[in-house]
């Protein structure tokens, strides 16, 4: 199974900060990698796939970086409406697995 | 609008049975396939199973095979997870998602599944 790794696990960052999440895969998956936002009680919305491809509707502010086994996802101004937790998951195979979650709180 | 939504969750007792189902709609359901998510109160995300459009080929996380079952019925346009010897460890919030080239593009709200006696 490919293990994913997110780091940090908790982020303390203010309005209009930038804000970068870094993901780590345990053996290659080309770009074959998304990234999710969650908040409190609520399904998971996708944000990132093929790992710079910005889903439709998702704020540009929003990017995503990487390939092979490094990723990153930046957030270029921090919103008050960003603060949630952020996963990443790869779909180069299955088992389809997550990082264990990044929360974005307000500092 | 492109939408799921998931029922049959409940309280369940350990050792027990239990189905979820997923309706789908305003997309060809037939065309995708279609993946249970869980989550566990207070944890990250675990995918459970996946199903292609056909039915055909199915996936499993180790978690939960030879316990869970996958399946769907193309002309009711419902996915559905077939869940026995349920286990405190399998209590979390069941969603269903659509899978595509772009991952998990549409999520369903989910189902809260409590395993305790």
């Amino acid at each position: 199974d490919i293990q994913m790794t997110q780091s940090p696990s908790t982020l303390s960052s203010s309005v209009g900060d930038r804000v970068t999440i870094t993901c780590r895969a345990s053996q290659s998956i080309s770009a074959w990698l998304a990234w999710y936002q969650q908040k409190p009680g609520k399904a998971p919305n996708l944000l990132i796939y093929k790992a710079s491809s910005l889903e439709s509707g998702v704020p540009s502010r929003f990017s995503g970086s990487g390939s092979g086994t490094e990723f990153t996802l930046t957030i270029s101004s921090l919103q008050p409406d960003d603060f949630a937790t952020y996963y990443c998951q790869q779909y180069n195979s299955y088992p389809r697995t997550f990082g264990q979650g990044t929360k974005v709180e307000i500092k | 609008e492109v939408q799921l939504v998931e029922s049959g969750g409940g309280l369940v007792q350990p050792g027990g049975s239990l189905r979820l189902s997923c309706a789908a709609s305003e997309f060809i359901f037939s065309n995708y396939a279609m993946t249970w998510v869980r989550q566990a109160p207070g944890k990250g995300l675990e995918w459970v199973s996946v199903i292609s459009g056909s039915g055909g080929s199915t996936y499993y996380a180790d978690s939960v095979k030879g316990r869970f079952t996958i399946s769907r019925d193309n002309s009711k346009n419902t996915l559905y997870l077939q869940m026995s010897s349920l286990r405190a460890e399998d209590t979390a919030v069941y969603h269903c998602a659509k899978e595509t080239m772009k991952a998990f593009d549409i999520w369903g709200q989910g189902t809260m599944v409590t395993v305790s006696s």
